[in-house]
């Protein structure tokens, strides 16, 4: 069964850039990586996706390296509204299922 | 347009009852997904529909576990003989066509259940 593990808590400031590591070792060849953003109380919201290499959104940016054995979700400049918890997603290997990461709950401070 | 909606937002159930969940996709979304988050933890995934068809249906977590969803649209999640262990927030989320992992998910607000 595939298994990801983030950490399980950072801590920021304003302005500061915010890079958040998923380990997904046993990812397939053809599963897509997906980060999302949960506050309480709410659904999650899709922030960014990739396959390989660099992704860059409005928002984000996700660093995949060669192996995908892991990704790299950067929030450039964080704000206090950035505090909420960040997953990534993959599928599982040889099944019509998905996996979410253990979470990380980021906390951005004045 | 409309978002994915779920009800009710809120059920509370006595242990040994059965529930049904109810999930409305975007309209055109061909994908949906039902997740479980208990309280404080990470999200469990649940089951996929590709249509109408949910190829694997091994996450589901116990046999008092089932869902269907008909024309491509809604879907019902129905909890039998609930336990108090199957308290959480039930998330359904919709997607338009693609292999499970690629498409960007659009999540409901929920179904809060609480078993007493």
């Amino acid at each position: 069964l595939a298994k990801t593990t983030q950490p399980i808590s950072m801590d920021s400031y304003e302005g500061q850039e915010v890079n958040i590591t998923c380990s997904h070792n046993n990812i397939a060849t053809n599963d897509y990586i997906t980060w999302y953003q949960q506050f309480p109380s709410q659904g999650p919201r899709f922030i960014i996706q990739g396959y390989k290499t660099k992704v860059t959104n409005e928002v984000a940016s996700l660093f995949i390296p060669a192996d995908r054995k892991s990704s790299t979700l950067s929030l450039p400049r964080v704000s206090l509204s950035d505090t909420a918890v960040y997953y990534c997603l993959v599928g599982d290997t040889g099944f019509q299922k998905l996996v979410f990461g253990t979470g990380t709950r980021l906390l951005v401070s004045p | 347009g409309a978002g994915v909606s779920q009800s009710p937002s809120n059920k509370v159930t006595e242990k040994g009852k059965d529930v049904e969940l109810r999930c409305d996709p975007i309209s055109g979304h061909t994908a949906l997904y039902w997740y479980r988050q208990r309280l404080g933890q990470g999200l469990e995934f649940l089951i996929y529909f590709q249509g109408n068809s949910a190829p694997d249906k091994s996450g589901l977590p116990s046999d008092r576990f089932s869902a269907e969803r008909t024309g491509e649209s809604v879907s019902t999640l129905t909890i039998q003989r609930t336990q108090q262990e199957d308290s959480a927030v039930y998330l359904c989320a919709s997607s338009l066509a693609g292999e499970v992992s690629s498409n960007e998910q659009y999540f409901g607000p929920g179904t809060r259940l609480t078993v007493t």
